[in-house]
């Protein structure tokens, strides 16, 4: 069973502010992701990282940004949100070595008015 | 074409059957294959990988790989209403690191 957080869970706020969705893990996992779901729709990566000071883009264009300055924490920003960053996003982490099993946050709900 | 495809469904399965979910890929280097499990607004679960040729059991759950055709299926033995929810199949690509999923599959159990 993993350990890895998301806050907040939901989140309404007002087009053209400065969010920041967080994401910890307590497993010591360097790897770690950011996707992005709507409701019934496929799961689309965003953002990865295989360790401290290294962030890629996913599959997905996003115009959220990622940090990953320790290894437990990998937030993800939007400088101003619009309503088409309504979605839900999961943060995973995954162990080091080995097979790529991926472990899931509860994730964020975000709903842009 | 999707590197991943399954049918989203709904499968519609009578309690105590087995519900039978398949995963076509098109990465031939792909390494590793994951099921997930999905409840309408929740995350994903992780139910069971497979890596090598043939069936793994997994209690009620076997997965089942065929890398010469590039397809892994799932068998859920005994239905039942708990199940209903989307499976996800993601696969581990030849580079490694990563996974891709597919869109997944919305099975209904009803009693």
């Amino acid at each position: 069973e993993a350990d890895i957080y998301q806050t907040p869970r939901y989140l309404v706020i007002g087009t053209g502010k400065k969010i920041t969705l967080e994401c910890s893990q307590t497993m010591g996992h360097d790897k770690m992701y950011w996707y992005q779901q709507d409701p019934g729709m496929e799961l689309h990566l965003i953002h990865y990282s295989y360790g401290v000071n290294s962030t890629e883009k996913g599959d997905l264009s996003s115009e959220s940004t990622v940090s990953r300055i320790r290894t437990e924490h990998f937030p993800l920003t939007l400088e101003s949100a619009r309503p088409s960053h309504t979605s839900q996003y999961l943060c995973a982490s995954s162990e080091p070595r080995g097979i790529e099993t991926q472990y899931f946050g509860p994730g964020t709900r975000l709903l842009v008015l | 074409q999707k590197e991943v495809e399954q049918n989203s469904g709904p499968l519609s399965v009578p309690e105590g059957a087995i519900a039978s979910l398949n995963c076509t890929y098109s990465d031939r280097g792909s390494q590793s294959f994951f099921w997930y499990r999905q409840y309408s607004g929740k995350s994903p679960e992780l139910i069971m990988f497979i890596y090598s040729n043939g069936d793994k059991e997994d209690g009620r759950f076997t997965a089942q790989l065929n890398k010469a055709s590039q397809y892994v299926s799932l068998l859920i033995r005994d239905s039942q209403p708990s199940d209903s929810a989307t499976y996800l199949c993601a696969t581990e690509g030849a580079a490694g690191n990563k996974l891709t999923f597919g869109g997944g599959t919305r099975v209904l159990v009803k009693p």
